[in-house]
């Protein structure tokens, strides 16, 4: 199965600490996007890429936060000074944007962040 | 604006009943959407989706979806639920680049 994938699944910090996730999408699949979920929520729309470039970012995004999508394949996201607001799932998905203007984004398992 | 409202946050149905699981949508365009489950602790995964074919949409697991454009719903049904149908299911609407999430529908299925 090739399917996306994130790592770590699971991550446990201190407040003020830096963590950094990675998310491999579908090998052909030019978009890739970022949602958060917290507990008993809807994912929400954090950040997305087509290749390589970042083409809109959530106001939930604040500057503590920075994604990267280097060469168009794997992305990270990056949280620095975490607090305790930020414990969530972060969902990575990806999707290939067809000619018709059409596309099905895949999730990943997500990584679960805990904040102490 | 576009949203996506799930009618029923939570749903109730004893095994081998019917499954209802209510959506309606607003979009100022013609719209795609879609149905995904979340497992507890896992990803989501697609169920189903509509993108202006067919009105009625077949899904995996015995799952399947009718667009109504008069009535701006997309509500999701299985004839026979099963155990391990219980889950999370969310409609989502695509939006111009991203997905717009409902809030959810936690499925319960009585033995």
């Amino acid at each position: 199965d090739t399917g996306v994938s994130q790592d770590p699944r699971h991550k446990i910090t201190k407040r003020g600490q830096n963590v950094t996730f990675r998310c491999d999408p579908i090998s052909e699949h030019n978009r890739l996007y970022w949602y958060r979920q917290t507990l008993g929520q809807g994912p929400e729309f954090l950040t997305y890429f087509q290749n390589e470039a970042q083409l809109e970012k959530s106001r939930l995004l604040s500057d503590r936060f920075s994604a990267e999508r280097p060469k168009g394949s794997f992305s990270t996201l990056e949280i620095q000074r975490t607090e305790q607001g930020d414990s969530a799932m972060y969902l990575c998905a990806s999707s290939l944007l067809g000619a018709s203007g059409k596309e099905t984004q895949y999730f990943g398992p997500g990584t679960r962040l805990l904040v102490l | 604006a576009q949203s996506v409202t799930q009618l029923d946050s939570h749903v109730s149905v004893s095994e081998g009943t019917p499954v209802l699981l209510r959506c309606n949508y607003s979009s100022s365009y013609s719209p795609s959407l879609f149905w995904y489950v979340q497992h507890p602790n896992k990803g989501l995964q697609l169920l189903l989706k509509y993108t202006s074919a067919a009105t009625l949409v077949k899904g995996i697991n015995g799952f399947e979806a009718e667009f109504k454009k008069s009535e701006t719903s997309f509500h999701l049904t299985k004839p026979s639920a099963h155990m391990s149908d219980a889950a999370e299911y969310f409609c989502v609407l695509s939006g111009t680049y991203k997905y717009i999430f409902g809030t959810g529908t936690r499925l319960k299925v009585l033995a």
